[in-house]
């Protein structure tokens, strides 16, 4: 069964530092999300992305934040400078419509 | 407003008993409700969604019934299973509205299945 794959699963980095993390959403899929939680809270929206331009983003998506559909397979979130309260896990997802969504593992952001 | 109210917080239920989530949302407009269940360092998983047309919806152990007068809807599990642990949260989606695919999730449940 196709799956979000999302890389690294784990990243640790320096508070100021640039970090990327990668997701291969599912092929067929046309929209593409990132989603974060912070530890023993809920789930919440970035950003969502289709047809190579963001459609929509939170307030939490500000300009530290981008997001790059780099080639056919890859979605990418960059911080540019971290923060330490952006660790928390985020999660990739996609969807074929713009309904049942698909999450990845999520990677693990720890900011040092 | 987006608001999504989820209860319980956490809920410990004896293996083959039935465990029942609630979720309130405040936008009139909201027209796709999906449940995600999320186990321990993973991804949330969808286990099933209703659209508004749609009163009530099964799948083998679980449902989930919407009241779109009181603006509520839940998830059941029946005969609950050790596998059935995990933190399931409520989601809305207002559906479709291009430029607006977010979901925006309850605060979870915590569900313990107590062999």
């Amino acid at each position: 069964e196709p799956e979000v794959t999302q890389t690294p699963s784990h990243q640790v980095t320096q508070m100021g530092q640039e970090v990327i993390l990668r997701c291969v959403p599912i092929s067929n899929h046309l929209y593409f999300y990132w989603y974060r939680q912070i530890l023993g809270q809920k789930v919440e929206f970035l950003v969502s992305f289709y047809n190579n331009e963001i459609s929509e983003k939170s307030e939490i998506f500000d300009d530290q934040f981008s997001v790059e559909r780099p080639d056919g397979s890859n979605f990418t979130l960059k911080i540019r400078s971290t923060k330490l309260e952006d660790s928390a896990m985020y999660f990739c997802a996609s969807s074929y419509t713009t309904n049942e969504q698909f999450f990845g593992p999520g990677t693990r952001l720890t900011v040092l | 407003g987006e608001n999504v109210e989820q209860h319980p917080s956490t809920l410990s239920v004896q293996e083959g008993d039935s465990a029942v989530i609630k979720c309130t949302y405040s936008d009139s407009a909201s027209n796709y409700f999906p449940w995600y269940k999320q186990e321990l360092g993973k991804g949330p998983q969808l286990i099933i969604d209703i659209r508004s047309n749609v009163g009530e919806k099964k799948d083998q152990r679980i449902a989930v019934t919407l009241n779109k007068t009181a603006k509520h809807f839940s998830l059941h599990i029946t005969e609950t299973q050790p596998e059935d642990s995990a933190v399931y949260f409520c989601a809305w989606f207002l559906f479709p509205n291009f430029g607006n695919e977010k979901l925006t999730f309850g605060t979870g449940t915590r569900l313990t299945i107590i062999p």
